[in-house]
């Protein structure tokens, strides 16, 4: 079955880092863009960027330049999330999609999401 | 940059047809996609390309677009239609994907 499985919970300190991992299952992984969403507690959907799984170029956007970075080993079909310096207002769920080019861009596959609480 | 505009709620009543509009600066142009949000759950998209709908999403589930406003089309609501639901557009001049406010759906 084609899906996202993204890695389990976390509970990190201010200043700690976290790595989130997206694997991709049962499709071509260089075929599709991954993109990255966070959902904070109670907020709506935020676009985080992109990654070309062909070339691993990230896109950021504008409120995610600093301390995230994207990443992937195509070899295990994974997407990975790193966020460094963390901080309480990055406590949130974050979640990876594939988009689908082929369908206008849309957001056909998602990860179960990520939370990743922030607290001292 | 790029805003998308929809109402915190809308409420419906079941086997009765709820419209969920988002507005954007000229989105008639634009690609839209929708996405339901259930509780607790991953984001699902139910629309795309304004009136296409993925597998296995009820054909109750449709949607249109021109000038200013998208819209979400949902007939004969049911209980489980109840859920959060965001549209999404890409913006070619800031080449960044995004999200409505979303628009909270509520079965009466």
């Amino acid at each position: 079955q084609v899906q996202l499985v993204q890695s389990g919970s976390e509970v990190k300190k201010p200043g700690a880092s976290v790595k989130v991992s997206c694997k991709a299952a049962e499709y071509s992984f260089t075929t599709y863009a991954i993109n990255w969403v966070r959902q904070a507690p109670g907020q709506g959907l935020e676009w985080m960027g992109w990654i070309n799984t062909n070339t691993g170029n990230p896109t950021y956007a504008q409120a995610f330049t600093g301390h995230f970075v994207f990443s992937l080993d195509t070899s295990v079909s994974t997407a990975y999330l790193q966020i460094s310096s963390l901080k309480a207002e990055d406590t949130a769920v974050y979640y990876c999609a594939r988009r689908n080019d082929y369908d206008g861009g849309v957001f056909d596959i998602w990860g179960q999401g990520t939370m990743v609480t922030v607290s001292s | 940059s790029y805003v998308l505009t929809q109402p915190p709620s809308v409420s419906v009543a079941p086997g009765q047809t709820a419209r969920i509009p988002c507005g954007g600066d000229s989105i008639g142009t634009k690609s839209v996609h929708w996405y339901q949000q259930r509780p607790g759950q991953a984001p699902v998209a139910v629309v795309y390309d304004d009136t296409g709908r993925p597998s296995g999403i009820p054909e109750r589930f449709s949607g249109s677009n021109s000038g200013n406003t998208a819209t979400l089309i949902i007939d004969r609501v049911e209980a489980g239609d109840e859920a959060d639901y965001y549209c999404q557009v890409y913006d070619g001049i800031s080449d960044h994907r995004v999200f409505g406010t979303g628009t909270k759906v509520t079965v009466l």
